[in-house]
């Protein structure tokens, strides 16, 4: 079973470009969201999604951008990179929204210049 | 409002002796309450998790967890620490019914000495 995949599992940018992560999950599951981990912070909500075509925005959106045309994908769009997005990014998928449970990728180390 | 207190960054123990992780919560509602445990370079993985039903509850890989509503407590123990058991772990609180308010904790790393 691969479970949550995500890639890359790490990539350098210059401050302004434009990048997509991939997350996709081949569990069937209905709830996907992205979080981003900081040193110290724990793990943030940037963006989540309850099925395919319905999104909706974290504790820390701004700069990001997701689509959900799919159950199995859920990308995550950094518009403009900013130093300040260096982190380690992390999607997790659940069976439905309300179980606590969620299955992890195993991360996206991003490095804005 | 809910948030959670993960009392030590930092434990070390000593192969086969007790490990005890702290976690104290707030929260306005009867919250759900979960461990979660990440090994280096990997995702987070779910330890165990409580929901209202038996206040010992019993996780993966012989960890348990205490449910304290008086002392708003959700401390993680394991009786004998193995080396595999190096990792950083993450108390997290929740909402009934509702995933995106996970609050998580900002982590204790477990370092387990030879």
């Amino acid at each position: 079973n691969a479970g949550v995949t995500q890639t890359p599992k790490f990539q350098v940018l210059k401050t302004g470009q434009s990048m997509t992560l991939q997350c996709a999950q081949d569990m069937n599951h209905e709830y996907m969201s992205w979080y981003r981990q900081d040193p110290g912070m724990g793990l943030r909500l940037i963006h989540y999604s309850v099925g395919a075509g319905i999104t909706d925005q974290g504790e820390v959106p701004n700069g990001y951008n997701v689509s959900r045309s799919t159950t199995e994908d859920f990308p995550l769009r950094l518009l403009s990179a900013a130093p300040s997005q260096t982190s380690v990014y992390f999607c997790a998928s659940s069976y439905s929204r309300d179980t606590g449970e969620l299955f992890f990728g195993e991360g996206s180390r991003l490095t804005v210049l | 409002a809910q948030s959670v207190t993960q009392l030590d960054s930092h434990v070390s123990v000593s192969e086969g002796t007790p490990v005890l992780l702290r976690c104290n919560y707030s929260s306005s509602y009867s919250p759900s309450l979960f461990w979660y445990v990440q090994h280096p370079n990997k995702g987070l993985q779910l330890l165990l998790k409580y929901t209202s039903a038996a206040t010992l509850v019993k996780g993966i890989n012989g960890f348990e967890a205490e449910f304290k509503k008086s002392e708003t407590s959700f401390h993680l123990t394991k009786p004998s620490a193995h080396m595999s058991d190096a990792a950083e772990y993450f108390c997290v609180v929740s909402l009934p019914l509702e995933n995106e308010k996970l609050t998580f904790g900002t982590g204790t790393r477990l370092t387990i000495i030879p």
